[in-house]
Formats: C-alpha cells, sequence, structure tokens
C-alpha cells in the first residue's frame, strides 16, 4: 500500500513568506507526527496529532509555526514569516495506535529553504 | 531532560567488519528504544526496536542491548554489507504515545 506522502518535495521562498507543507498519511493510522531535521542533525519533533486534535505541540519552536489535521487525516504544517533559521527538512510521520509496536512511518521529507 | 547522546557521529569499516553504536539518555522514565536508518533523500525507517523489561534483542545480523541501570542502550551490526552504508539515528519514547527523541545520528560507511 501507499506510504506517507508528503508535498511539495522542495520549497524555496523568500524571507517573510509563508509556507504551507502538507502530510498524507497512510490509512487508517490515527497519529500523525511532524518533525524539523536540520543538516547533519536528528530529527527533531514539533507536535503530535491524536486523530483531529494536537495532542502534544511542545516542540513547536515559536507561534509562526501551526499546524492543521481538520478530518483526522490529512495534515498541513503553516510556517509564517519564515526565517532563513526555518530552512531544514519537514518530516512526517504516521503510525497506527494499538500496533504492537512505537514503529513510526516517515514520509521522504519536504525540503524548506528560505533565501 | 530528554536528550539522547550517539557516539560516534562518524563510522568507517570494511565490508564484513562489526559496527557498534552506542547512546545514552538521561531521563529515568524512558521505556522504548528505536533504532532508524535513513538512506539519502529518504526518511528514516525503523529496523529495531527494544523496550525497557528486555536486555537484548537480535534480528538477523542486527542487534540492540540495553543497560537501564546505566542509561545506555546499543546497536550492533555484525558482517557488515556495502547496503548498510546510511545514517543510523537511536532515540528513546516514555509513555504511551511513543514520541520518539532522536539522537544525532551516526554515519556508517561500510568499504568493500
Amino acid at each position: 500500500g501507499a506510504g506517507v506522502s508528503q508535498t511539495p518535495s522542495n520549497k524555496v521562498t523568500e524571507k517573510g513568506k509563508y509556507v504551507e507543507l502538507r502530510c498524507d498519511p497512510i490509512s487508517g493510522h490515527t497519529a500523525l507526527y511532524w518533525y524539523r531535521q536540520s543538516l547533519g542533525q536528528g530529527p527533531e519533533f514539533l507536535i503530535y496529532f491524536q486523530g483531529t486534535g494536537a495532542a502534544d505541540d511542545s516542540g513547536l519552536p515559536n507561534d509562526r509555526f501551526f499546524a492543521v489535521r481538520p478530518e483526522g487525516s490529512v495534515s498541513t504544517l503553516k510556517i509564517q514569516r519564515t526565517e532563513r533559521g526555518d530552512s531544514a527538512v519537514y518530516l512526517c510521520a504516521s503510525s497506527s495506535m494499538g500496533q504492537s509496536t512505537g514503529e513510526l512511518f516517515f514520509g521522504e521529507g519536504s525540503r524548506l529553504t528560505v533565501l | 531532560g530528554e536528550n539522547v547522546e550517539q557516539h560516534p557521529s562518524t563510522l568507517s569499516v570494511q565490508e564484513g567488519d562489526s559496527a557498534v553504536i552506542k547512546c545514552t539518555y538521561s531521563d529515568s522514565a524512558s521505556n522504548y528504544f528505536p533504532w532508524y536508518k535513513q538512506e539519502l533523500g529518504k526518511g528514516p525507517q525503523l529496523i529495531i526496536d527494544i523496550r525497557s523489561n528486555v536486555g537484548e534483542k537480535k534480528d538477523q545480523r542486527i542487534a540492540v542491548t540495553l543497560n537501564k541501570t546505566a542509561k545506555h542502550f546499543s546497536l550492533h551490526i555484525t558482517e557488515t554489507q556495502p547496503e548498510d552504508s546510511a545514517v543510523y539515528f537511536c532515540a528513546r519514547a516514555s509513555g504511551g504515545s511513543y514520541i520518539p527523541t532522536f539522537g544525532r545520528g551516526t554515519s556508517l560507511i561500510v568499504h568493500p
């Protein structure tokens, strides 16, 4: 079956612009995670959804970052007034609650470059 | 805090040798320890995991050991092959939400 799909795969924008990144999780997966990965670093947690609600948003760096999952499936990460420091690969992952492992299934990421 | 320290940052081995990557953590509530492999341009993929009630787990050429008292865990890859070349991340999680905190990664290079 299809894995986690993220669009766009690459996004180049100018400082101060607004950006939306989309994640389409594996069908039936109720849990959805957003991570940010800078070059040479491990993924850094941003936000976790269980169904439609953000169960943990403690990783969002500031109020320029916001994420939604209105119907409990597709999620959008929104970044306002982008800064050069926001440049990174934004990874989305999903998992199925109730499975025997805590395995997260990651997409290939959206590479954001802020000029 | 919840940080995970991972060493080494780069590991270069000859094909057929073993590779060992080590991680330490500080949060005593950690009870789940996954390892992910990330190939260039791809998202991380789970290769093995271990829970706090188990000391060792093996899956073919890979094994993970956990020492809860010392708060460290390790990944062992035997008989390495060039296709094992990738970045490996250890992680830890606690509670029921399985939100992993990742280490900084180890770039494993296996020379043919």
